[in-house]
């Protein structure tokens, strides 16, 4: 079965200070690993996505995320944080070697970016 | 727009009633899923369909619970006899896969705006 942790469940950053939101995951196979962003009372908006290639993914609003075969990883980041980013963020993965076409999300992170 | 839409964004109903909601694809996207977001909680798969064929369904999705997606189009999802724990976010995504196009399990999925669930 394919899971997805995100260990924080909020992250407090400064305006202008760089920011990562962590997330793990665990497959049988290879992992398709993707980042959204959800504002309040809204849908899903996607940020970016991983299936193959380079590590490191650019995504949508300045963010970017590091895929860490090793370390079953896809940590989230952004070099400057803004006020605007403040939002609840979801890592999810889908498993190449399963039949489903699911993702499978983690629980969120709320990033909290203050002045 | 020609994102994802989603009606009612908001429904409140009592124990026991039945309630449909439906969902807008993003035009010509073939892949329909439904989720379902509880409070504090990341969204949990409920089904999918490609085309008009539903191809999966999760076992969160009692028989309570049905999806149709009758021309490949729109799609309904009904929950009948609701209970108190239906309440919650059902969202509804859409994505491409071309027929020898891509690979399987690449195509993004685009979310609507969800319909929320408050069941007294």
């Amino acid at each position: 079965a394919q899971s997805v942790a995100q260990p924080e469940d909020q992250v407090n950053v400064a305006e202008g200070n760089p920011l990562t939101v962590k997330c793990t995951y665990s497959v049988s196979g290879n992992p398709y690993l993707f980042w959204y962003v959800q504002y309040p009372n809204r849908g899903l908006q996607f940020l970016l996505k991983y299936i193959t290639g380079d590590n490191l993914v650019k995504g949508s609003y300045g963010f970017e995320a590091e895929f860490n075969k090793s370390q079953t990883s896809f940590h989230l980041k952004k070099p400057s944080a803004l006020v605007s980013d403040s939002a609840l963020y979801f890592c999810a993965v889908r498993d190449i070697a399963g039949t489903a076409s699911k993702l499978t999300f983690g629980t969120g992170t709320r990033l909290q970016v203050t002045l | 727009d020609t994102g994802v839409s989603q009606d009612p964004r908001h429904k409140i109903t009592k124990r026991g009633q039945n309630v449909t909601f439906r969902c807008d694809p993003i035009s010509e996207h073939n892949r329909l899923y439904w989720y379902r977001q509880t409070l504090g909680q990341g969204p949990e798969f409920l089904t999918y369909f490609q085309n008009e064929a539903q191809l999966e369904k999760s076992r969160l999705l009692s028989d309570r619970f049905s999806a149709e997606r009758p021309k490949g189009s729109f799609s309904t999802l009904e929950i009948q006899r609701t209970e108190q724990g239906d309440s919650a976010m059902y969202l509804c995504a859409s994505s491409s896969i071309r027929a020898g196009g891509s690979i399987s399990g690449t195509d993004t999925q685009y979310f609507g705006p969800g319909t929320r669930l408050t069941v007294l």
